[in-house]
């Protein structure tokens, strides 16, 4: 069964400090991927997605994640953290049928230390 | 303009009522979701609509009845409520139920069954 795995419940990062957020896939083709932000009170926001060609995806907000089909990962990265990032951050993946169905990890809580 | 909304955004209730989400969306999508986020921030989808069709339904219990009356359009009645229920749901919708499309979110409706 298509599952995603975010190893980290929570993460404490430093104001402009470099971040990565790590989410790891069970899935048996080609999988879409995709990381999405909640910020408190509100909806989720598409930050980027992944399909196919270059490995290394650009998003919004100065984000992005590479997609490493050998480690099943699409790694999550910011070089420099602002407070506003602090957030939740899940990361999702397309299973097979076209029925626009996601499986979300469980979330990673982003805290951004002044 | 709103994308995707809900209402009411809070609902408390008594355990054995029935009540009613609403949401619309004005993005001209095909595709309409629920998804529940239990709290431990974990989503899960419930059931989904394309074109007023309902193409995913999870294993929900039968007290829960989504409802389509236009695109534009998908409510949630739930029967019955229980405790179990307490949760924040979310409405999202896609321009087809395309395994790369991107689901715009509304921003939840917290419920809280006492």
């Amino acid at each position: 069964a298509q599952s995603v795995t975010q190893p980290d419940i929570h993460i404490t990062v430093s104001e402009g400090a470099s971040l990565e957020l790590r989410c790891n896939y069970s899935y048996g083709a080609t999988p879409y991927l995709f990381w999405y932000v909640q910020s408190p009170g509100q909806g989720l926001q598409l930050l980027l997605k992944y399909f196919s060609g270059d490995t290394l995806v650009q998003g919004i907000k100065g984000f992005e994640a590479e997609f490493k089909r050998s480690q099943s990962s699409f790694n999550l990265r910011k070089p420099s953290v602002h407070w506003s990032d602090a957030a939740e951050y899940f990361c999702a993946v397309g299973p097979s049928g076209n029925t626009g169905k996601l499986i979300f990890g469980q979330g990673t809580t982003l805290q951004v230390k002044p | 303009d709103t994308a995707v909304s809900q209402t009411p955004k809070y609902l408390v209730t008594q355990m054995g009522n029935d009540k009613s989400i609403k949401c619309e969306q004005n993005l001209g999508h095909d595709t309409m979701y629920w998804y529940k986020q239990d709290s431990k921030k974990f989503l899960k989808i419930m059931f989904s609509y394309n074109n007023k069709e309902l193409i995913i339904n999870e294993t929900v219990p039968n007290r829960f009845s989504p409802k389509s009356p236009d695109k534009a359009h998908l409510n949630l009645h739930i029967n019955s409520l229980e405790l179990g229920d307490s949760a924040v749901y979310f409405c999202a919708s896609s321009q087809a139920p395309g395994r790369f499309d991107e689901q715009f979110f509304g921003p939840g409706t917290r419920l809280t069954v006492l």
